[in-house]
């Protein structure tokens, strides 16, 4: 079962500019996550916002949660080449661990 | 370095054989989980284990089955390898509290 819905499905800018992906969910959450994958390999956790936080950051990374609209926003700025990648947001239910992820967002970059 | 490791990164297997998938962590994390992940669908789960010898199925165990034996080791079986089983499967681990997952880097599995 899909919960996270990121929008857009790919997007492709130039390095220097600034990347925002969009995820919405359906049910209540515990926490929200962002994960990167390179092209052929295993996802590599970026950043857990709690559902009583608002926003978090990270380096280059910030990141919104808005559970009233049940979603969220990735910001990546002064976007590099090598932040080409997808990107999937994952869900926490309020009890346990088991994560449901969303279809991802595939960025590109371009030098 | 924290590290799941999964055995093999690329495996070819033909119908109906018999299939190990192995996944190791070092970060003694209580909780384990196995993926796949096709084009268009996203990430599946196919089973989990919150504990050793402790099992639960996810959204989409048919065709598989998974060993805990220890802390450490979470195996995915395929117990007659078909050609819809053709995916990356992806292993992941983290400890109780939502911490965030580490994955492995993926098996990406033909069968032919």
């Amino acid at each position: 079962s899909q919960q996270g819905e990121e929008d857009p499905q790919a997007l492709s800018i130039q390095e220097g500019e600034n990347a925002t992906m969009n995820c919405s969910y359906k049910t209540s959450i515990n926490n929200l996550q962002w994960y990167r994958q390179n092209s052929g390999r295993g996802l590599v956790h970026l950043i857990l916002i709690r559902s009583n936080e608002r926003e978090k950051h990270s380096g280059r990374l910030r990141v919104t949660l808005d559970t009233s609209k049940k979603s969220s926003s990735l910001l990546i700025t002064a976007s590099r080449a090598a932040d080409t990648a997808s990107y999937f947001c994952a869900t926490g239910p309020p009890y346990g661990n088991k994560l449901v992820f969303g279809a991802g967002t595939i960025l590109r970059v371009k030098s | 370095d924290v590290k799941v490791t999964q055995s093999s990164r690329y495996l070819v297997k033909r119908t109906g054989e018999k299939v190990f998938l192995e996944c190791v962590q070092d970060m003694d994390h209580e909780n384990m989980f196995w993926y796949r992940q096709d084009p268009g669908l996203g990430l599946r789960l196919i089973y989990f284990s919150y504990d050793v010898k402790m099992k639960e199925k996810g959204d989409i165990p048919e065709g598989y089955s998974v060993s805990r034996e220890k802390k450490e080791r979470f195996s995915l079986i395929l117990e007659s390898a078909s050609t819809n089983q053709t995916s990356m499967y992806l292993c992941a681990s983290d400890r109780t509290g939502n911490y965030g997952y580490t994955f492995g880097s993926g098996t990406r599995l033909t069968v032919v």
